[in-house]
Formats: structure tokens, C-alpha cells, sequence
């Protein structure tokens, strides 16, 4: 099976940058995913890892390492916008790209 | 930009009736899914979809649950006799099936299902 961990909230400042950790344990999977979901919205693709390393999309940048069972997302340059629940999620492998995700953090940008 | 749909946006139902949920995906679209979302949790997979049938499902989705697409445009989830604990929001989403976007998958704006 598949369990992804997640903190539950973090707080940061704006302009500041954030990290939001993505641990897990999983039987195998395809790549690591990032959504965003603001209150009362749906989940919004962020960013994907096929492969170990750095992706870098404008302000986001996500982080996985295979052997470390562990990712993140990076968030530059924090606007009050970015207020809003993050979830990893993984693709398992053998699935119908189905997404498991993780538990979700909420992030608070304060001024 | 093309984007998911979904209707109603909030259904609220008797515990023991039939409540159909519906979703228009993005038109090219071919492989669908529906998730759940219980009040401050974790977005949880239901069922996927793909040429007219049923890819896989979880353990969630048992014989109360069903899925069809009854024509070119629309998928729907039907829960045939709710329960209290289904209360919650619903996705339907959609992905592409080639492409740089085939890790994406596309949500829709949710049914929020009340079961009083």
C-alpha cells in the first residue's frame, strides 16, 4: 500500500520561502505529485516528479528523492495568495494513474 | 481554458436515497476518475474510467456505488441508497492520455453531498 505524510500546518511570512515535506511509504510508484487546494476549491496541479531531483515551475519547485522515500515542495516569494492546503500524491505503479494522496498541509502566509 | 464541470454544486438527500452527481471532463479527455474529500481530510480515489469501463476501484466504492458515461459529454457517479457517511465533497476529474500533461489530472469544482 501506499502512506504519505505530510505536517499538518506551516506558517510563513510573505516574500519569505517555504518547504512543505512529503514523506512516505509505498510498494512502488511512478512519480510524485504536487496540488494545491485553496478552501472550498478544487485540487490544482502543481508540479510532477517522474524522476529524482529538482523541477523547477516559476515560484514552485518540487524535490523527490527515491532513496529517501521523501520529497517537497519549495514556495519562493510567498504572496498571501499562496494561503491554501498542499498535497503530495503518488501515482502507484500498476494503477490506472490513480493518485493517492498524502495527509495535506496547510500553508498561512501572514503579512 | 477548458476545464472540468460539475453539477450540482451542493445536493443535500435523505439517508437511503439515490443521489446522481454529474461531470462534464475536458472534451479530449479519455480517462476519468471520481475522488472524495470527507470535511478536513485528505483527498481520497474512488473509482477510474476509461473506454467504458472501469479501470480499477477502491475499497470504498462497493456495490452501492456505480459510474457511467451515457453519452459523448457527461460522467456520472450514482450512490444508490446514501449514507450518513457519504456526506462530502465530490471530484470528478480528467486527464489527458498523451502529452506533456499525462501526469495531470484535471478536477472539477466538487459536489458537496449532505446526507441527513
Amino acid at each position: 500500500g501506499q502512506s504519505l505524510e505530510q505536517p499538518s500546518e506551516v506558517t510563513a511570512v510573505e516574500g519569505a520561502i517555504v518547504q512543505i515535506n512529503c514523506t512516505y511509504q509505498t510498494s512502488g510508484f511512478y512519480g510524485l505529485s504536487w496540488y494545491q487546494q485553496h478552501d472550498g476549491g478544487a485540487p490544482t496541479f502543481l508540479s510532477y516528479n517522474a524522476l529524482d531531483g529538482l523541477e523547477e515551475t516559476g515560484r514552485f519547485s518540487s524535490f523527490l528523492s527515491r532513496s529517501d522515500s521523501y520529497g517537497y515542495l519549495l514556495l519562493q516569494e510567498l504572496q498571501m495568495k499562496d494561503s491554501a492546503s498542499y498535497f503530495c500524491a503518488v501515482r502507484p505503479r500498476g494503477s490506472s494513474y490513480k493518485l493517492i494522496f498524502g495527509s495535506g498541509t496547510r500553508l498561512l502566509v501572514r503579512p | 481554458e477548458p476545464e472540468v464541470t460539475q453539477t450540482p454544486s451542493h445536493q443535500v438527500t435523505q439517508m437511503g436515497q439515490e443521489v446522481i452527481l454529474r461531470c462534464v471532463p475536458i472534451s479530449n479527455h479519455l480517462y476519468f476518475y471520481w475522488y472524495r474529500q470527507i470535511l478536513g481530510q485528505k483527498v481520497e480515489f474512488l473509482v477510474s474510467f476509461y473506454n467504458n469501463e472501469i479501470s480499477e476501484k477502491s475499497e470504498i466504492f462497493d456495490d452501492q456505488f456505480s459510474v457511467e458515461r451515457p453519452d459523448g459529454s457527461n460522467f456520472t457517479l450514482k450512490i444508490r441508497s446514501t449514507k450518513l457517511e457519504d456526506s462530502a465533497m465530490y471530484f470528478c476529474a480528467s486527464r489527458p492520455s498523451s502529452g506533456r500533461e499525462l501526469n495531470t489530472q484535471y478536477f472539477g469544482p466538487g459536489t458537496r453531498l449532505t446526507v441527513l
